[in-house]
């Protein structure tokens, strides 16, 4: 699981109130990313990050922001959470392989928008 | 919009079948991978072919890259009941390290 965890795995919360999702790694990858997974979808990037305080808008950033200040440290937050936003959240590291880079994914955050 | 379509959206097969999945991409990639989710889980990394290559095998896992048609297949053999999930092919891309990801083919393999 390329040492990822992501908090809390699941969460309700009523539209209007700010969220805040956090996903933390344990190998010091440079390369960090939300994303989100909606039926029908498949995985569409939010954001990602190249470094601390270094990110980067991704397909379906509106209504998100992120934060890095620390390498172990990548937080997704919704500033006023509304239905659409009802989604799997995904985290992944990116990890340098002979082929490529390879993604790494946490296991997910359940969130719902009531 | 997204780089990949994955085809079909759902396959079922029988134990012991083959499964085939197709996926395209609309722009020039550095690689293409593939990647399974099973049911409430995260995904988890099948293979990577990089876009000089034209076949790579993995144990039961054989796929294919044909960058003229901007094409890729997943073929599993010998399939077992526990492949039953979502497969999803991700075209890999330099810039920021990103890969984007089709909507993915899901897989049931009955016993």
């Amino acid at each position: 699981d390329a040492g990822i965890t992501q908090s809390p795995r699941h969460k309700v919360t009523e539209t209007g109130t700010p969220v805040t999702l956090r996903c933390h790694q344990t190998e010091n990858h440079r390369y960090m990313y939300w994303y989100r997974q909606d039926p029908g979808h498949g995985l569409r990037l939010i954001h990602y990050s190249y470094g601390v305080k270094d990110t980067d808008k991704g397909e379906v950033s509106d209504g998100y922001s992120v934060s890095r200040s620390k390498t172990e440290d990548f937080l997704l937050t919704l500033e006023s959470a509304t239905s659409s936003q009802t989604s799997v959240y995904f985290c992944a590291i990116s990890e340098s392989t002979s082929g490529g880079e390879t993604q790494y994914f946490g296991p997910g955050t359940r969130l719902l928008v009531l | 919009s997204q780089q990949g379509e994955e085809d079909p959206q759902a396959l079922s097969i029988q134990e012991g079948e083959n499964a085939t999945m197709n996926c395209s991409y609309k722009t020039s990639i550095n690689n293409l991978q593939w990647y399974r989710q099973n049911s409430g889980r995260g995904l988890v990394h099948l293979i990577l072919i990089r876009s000089n290559e034209r076949e790579k095998h993995s144990g039961r896992l054989r796929v294919t890259l044909d960058t003229s048609k901007k094409s890729s297949s997943l073929l599993i053999t010998a399939s077992r009941a526990a492949d039953t999930a979502s497969y999803f092919c991700a075209s890999g891309l330099s810039a920021g390290n990103m890969l984007t990801f089709g909507g993915g083919t899901r897989l049931m393999v009955k016993p």
